[in-house]
């Protein structure tokens, strides 16, 4: 089954301390990318891979770092999570035609972020 | 910069009547624009995209979207609602220029009634 996955699910942890919420999927896309979703502001991009070794930052990446050594990873890392880093969190991908990565976003099930 | 305008935090439509999600955008150039749709406890599922080509564009769940330049809109449309339809909707844009960066709206909650 095309899947993209996210672990863990949930997570509680405390000001300062370092964690990694990992995302693979299955489908041999180039594309992928991390967003962060907050009642009433919709998804906020963090940060893009166009494929294996490329990144480049969305629209909120301040406290955030991602790596892309392999094409179906790309785990999101929090050096040092503050509390308004709580959020719901969310990977997906896309395959990219042309160069461009206009076809559909295949979304992984979330990652509930608490931090105290 | 690109930004994307959903005006209605919540849309009330009765099973059986058509409705209509807004959404309007700004982009420099030409844009890719896609309707996503989320379901409670679940990420976010594609319903409709416009590339380029025809301005209404159909997709999943028999919902359908038409793109207006001159009103920068690209509202999510359908004729006949159902109960299941209820969920929250999300409109995003990205530029030609800049396909990788893709922008989300705040997202509308629709809840049709019985």
């Amino acid at each position: 089954e095309a899947q993209v996955t996210q672990n863990p699910r949930y997570l509680i942890t405390v000001t300062g301390k370092k964690l990694t919420v990992t995302c693979s999927q299955n489908m041999n896309h180039e594309y992928m990318s991390w967003y962060r979703q907050d009642p009433g502001l919709g998804l906020r991009q963090i940060y893009y891979s166009m494929n294996v070794e490329v990144t480049d930052k969305g629209d909120v990446p301040e406290g955030y770092k991602v790596s892309r050594k392999e094409k179906r990873n790309f785990p999101l890392i929090l050096e040092s999570p503050s509390p308004n880093q709580t959020s719901l969190y969310f990977c997906a991908s896309s395959s990219v035609s042309g160069g461009t990565s206009y076809n559909e976003q295949f979304f992984g099930p979330g990652t509930r972020l608490t931090v105290l | 910069a690109q930004s994307v305008a959903q005006p209605e935090d919540q849309v009330n439509v009765a099973e059986g009547n058509p409705l209509t999600v807004k959404c309007t955008y700004s982009v420099s150039g030409n844009p890719y624009l896609f309707w996503y749709v989320q379901y409670p406890n679940r990420g976010l599922q594609f319903l409709l995209k416009y590339i380029t080509g025809d301005n209404l564009v159909k997709g999943s769940y028999g919902f359908e979207a038409e793109f207006n330049k001159s009103q920068t809109s690209f509202h999510l449309k359908k004729p006949s609602a159902l109960v299941s339809d209820s969920a929250l909707y999300f409109c995003a844009v990205s530029a030609y220029s800049s396909a990788s960066k893709i922008i989300f709206g705040s997202g509308t909650r629709l809840s049709i009634r019985p």
